[in-house]
């Protein structure tokens, strides 16, 4: 079964500064996607980007972007620039992209970003 | 906002009691999944359902059932209810059921319902 782990229960970071955010997984498939998704206090999923396996580029989403390593299976997130609408848990999740194989999503435990003004 | 629609926005029961959750998938999505998110077990798959067929179960509980319907909107039913089951839980929505698919087959979720068992 597919796992993953979030080590950074809790990440702050100045407004304006750069901060990142760790994410391991475990599996045994070669093909997959994932995701990095943020819960503000509305508690509202956003997905906030996305990573294909089989593409070795990261993904690049405006402040937002990843380092994809896939012999190490890790898949960082880094904000730039951060602002106070940052602040939330972010949740980095796993999906199967096997034939057959479930669609459901894989969530690590969260780690909740503050930003200081 | 997502344009998937979930039913109540919040809920506080009794223990033993059942309740329905309701959701409504965004248009033209065919795929719904059912979430819970609790301090304890954090954000876990419950079931997936594609165009009318289970597809796909997780870590749900045996009092737990759902169905989706001929006009694709879903519900979570929760039976017997213990102290427990506090928790949010969220439907998603997704166009496809098909992991093979070469799109992220991007699943939106709802706002959640918070189920509160005293």
């Amino acid at each position: 079964a597919q796992t993953v782990t979030q080590s950074q229960p809790e990440m702050s970071v100045q407004e304006a500064e750069t901060v990142t955010l760790s994410c391991t997984y475990d599996t045994s498939e070669s093909d997959y996607y994932l995701f990095w998704y943020k819960q503000p206090p509305s508690r509202q999923m956003i997905l906030v980007i996305r990573q294909e396996a089989y593409k070795q580029q990261n993904a690049t989403e405006n402040r937002f972007s990843v380092n994809f390593q896939k012999a190490a299976k890790s898949f960082s997130l880094k904000i730039s620039d951060s602002q106070l609408g940052d602040a939330a848990m972010y949740f980095c999740a796993y999906r199967s992209a096997s034939q057959g194989g479930s669609e459901k999503l894989v969530f690590g435990k969260g780690t909740k970003l503050t930003v200081n003004p | 906002d997502s344009g998937v629609t979930q039913t109540p926005k919040h809920l506080i029961t009794a223990t033993g009691q059942r309740v329905t959750l309701r959701c409504s998938p965004r248009s033209g999505d065919l795929s719904v999944y059912w979430y819970q998110q609790s301090l304890d077990q954090g954000l876990q798959f419950l079931i997936h359902y594609y165009n009318g067929e289970e597809r796909a179960k997780g870590n749900i509980l045996e009092r737990f059932s759902a169905q989706q319907f001929p006009d694709l909107h879903s519900e979570l039913n929760l039976s017997s209810l213990e102290l427990g089951d506090s928790a949010l839980y969220f439907c998603a929505s997704s166009v496809s059921g098909l992991a093979a698919q070469s799109s992220y087959n991007e699943q939106f979720f709802g706002p959640g319902t918070r189920l509160t068992v005293l």
